[in-house]
């Protein structure tokens, strides 16, 4: 399996601008979960989904901040407007029942 | 105002040595604990874990202790390399899903 898969990996846009982060779970795990990590913050669960439906989104910062997961082998995280306080790595993790979760390599967002 | 970014602890280790991590967890109902590495511009990555009817796990090079007394949780590296440089995370599955904690900086001096 290729692990978790994320797109883009890298994605720097402007204040106000819309901006949506891919993530493709492991195939056959039924959690989903997105994570961000800054600095100041460090690793912030945002929501999770179980068999593509959200069970705790108290994470989500605001209502700027979207999820969806649409099928079991996709799932997006929707930033719309984007601020620059949004800057950060962006996780998606992905695990079979309520065991290890397994990361992918993240989105860098930055935006200015 | 001025910034302040997470302050994390740090271990520093000559390579060679052994290295202890250590984890205090929250929920005496936790039923699963796991390891995880994070590197430099990586996402985190599983090491080991180990479930609350155990109290040691071994792995290769690496070994989990757990002390349900206490609430305590420890990584244990053996002949640490300048590749074990990176952050480490326990996590606790308590009431749901596993929870993070702030993690440790691990550095090796060659």
């Amino acid at each position: 399996d290729a692990g978790v898969i994320q797109s883009p990996r890298h994605e720097v846009t402007e204040m106000g601008q819309e901006v949506t982060l891919r993530c493709k779970p492991i195939s056959g795990h039924d959690y989903l979960f997105w994570y961000r990590q800054t600095m100041m913050r460090g690793l912030e669960l945002l929501i999770y989904f179980n068999n593509n439906v959200p069970i705790d989104d108290s994470g989500m910062p605001e209502d700027r901040f979207s999820a969806k997961m649409p099928n079991a082998s996709f799932s997006t995280l929707k930033i719309q407007p984007s601020e620059p306080r949004d800057s950060a790595v962006y996780f998606c993790a992905s695990s079979f029942s309520r065991d290890t979760q397994y990361f992918g390599p993240g989105t860098r967002l930055t935006v200015l | 105002g001025e910034s302040v970014g997470l302050h994390l602890p740090t271990l520093s280790v000559q390579e060679g040595d052994n290295s202890i991590i250590n984890c205090a967890y929250s929920n005496s109902a936790s039923d699963y604990f796991i390891w995880y590495k994070q590197e430099s511009g990586k996402g985190p990555q599983f090491i080991i874990d180990i479930r609350s009817n155990m109290d040691k796990r071994q792995g290769q090079r690496v070994t989990v202790l757990l002390n349900k007394t206490v609430k305590h949780l420890s990584l244990q590296i053996a002949a640490t390399q300048p590749g074990d440089s990176a952050v480490y995370f326990c996590a606790e599955r308590g009431s749901y899903i596993p929870t993070f904690g702030r993690g440790t900086s691990l550095i090796v001096h060659p």
